[in-house]
């Protein structure tokens, strides 16, 4: 049974804070996403990795940071917090070689609050 | 700009309904639309369609694209209380692995 696993269902963090929301999947997948996702504006795609070290911006990168080192990790960094990054925080992945090469597999997601 | 539109954006009905659920798209070079179910948390694969007129079905759900018009619909029968969800529709490009999403239909079915 494929499996997206990420660190935190609910987090609350303070304004200034250096926060780190972590995703680990376990299908050897190429490629990896962070989306944050708000009532009325849908999923919004922070930043997305092709391959480990690799990363690209998404529609909203600002505030935010990734990092890749291992196939299966990636991580979200919110450098210093902010009441308006208070949000759902969902990380996906997706293969490169299979038949269904857009399908996107979803972790539970990170509730994440700032106060 | 790549967008996918949803509506309605939400939707009541009674058990045993039938619903239609639509998703418009405007993509520079489209590859596939799919189709997820989100419940409480992380949302899960219903189908994935790249061809205009080949219906996908999966119990009494059902899915249809047109490419030529640009739109999908997702029917779902005799609706239970399970299938309260957001329905979201994406849709993929090639030469890209990135998936633009809608903003959802929220599907409340009343006992």
């Amino acid at each position: 049974d494929v499996k997206v696993t990420q660190s935190s269902r609910y987090l609350v963090k303070r304004t200034g804070e250096k926060v780190f929301l972590e995703c680990v999947q376990d299908m050897d997948h190429e490629n990896m996403f962070w989306y944050r996702q708000d009532p009325g504006l849908g999923l919004r795609l922070i930043y997305f990795s092709y391959d480990v070290k690799m990363k690209e911006k998404g529609d909203i990168p600002e505030g935010y940071s990734v990092s890749r080192e291992k196939k299966e990790r990636f991580s979200l960094i919110l450098e210093s917090a902010s009441t308006n990054q208070t949000s759902m925080y969902l990380c996906a992945s997706s293969s490169l070689v299979t038949a269904s090469y857009n399908e996107q597999f979803f972790g539970p997601g990170t509730r994440l609050t700032v106060l | 700009e790549d967008k996918v539109v949803q509506s309605p954006l939400s939707l009541v009905v009674h058990e045993g309904d039938t619903v239609t659920l639509n998703c418009s798209y405007e993509v520079t070079n489209f590859r596939s639309l799919l189709w997820y179910k989100q419940e409480k948390k992380a949302p899960t694969f219903l189908f994935m369609l790249t061809s205009s007129g080949i219906e996908k079905k999966s119990g009494r759900l059902s899915s249809i694209l047109d490419k030529k018009e640009l739109f999908s619909i997702l029917n779902i029968t005799a609706t239970q209380t399970g299938d309260s969800a957001v329905y979201l529709c994406a849709v993929a490009n090639f030469g890209n692995e990135k998936l633009t999403f809608g903003t959802g239909t929220r599907l409340t079915i009343i006992p």
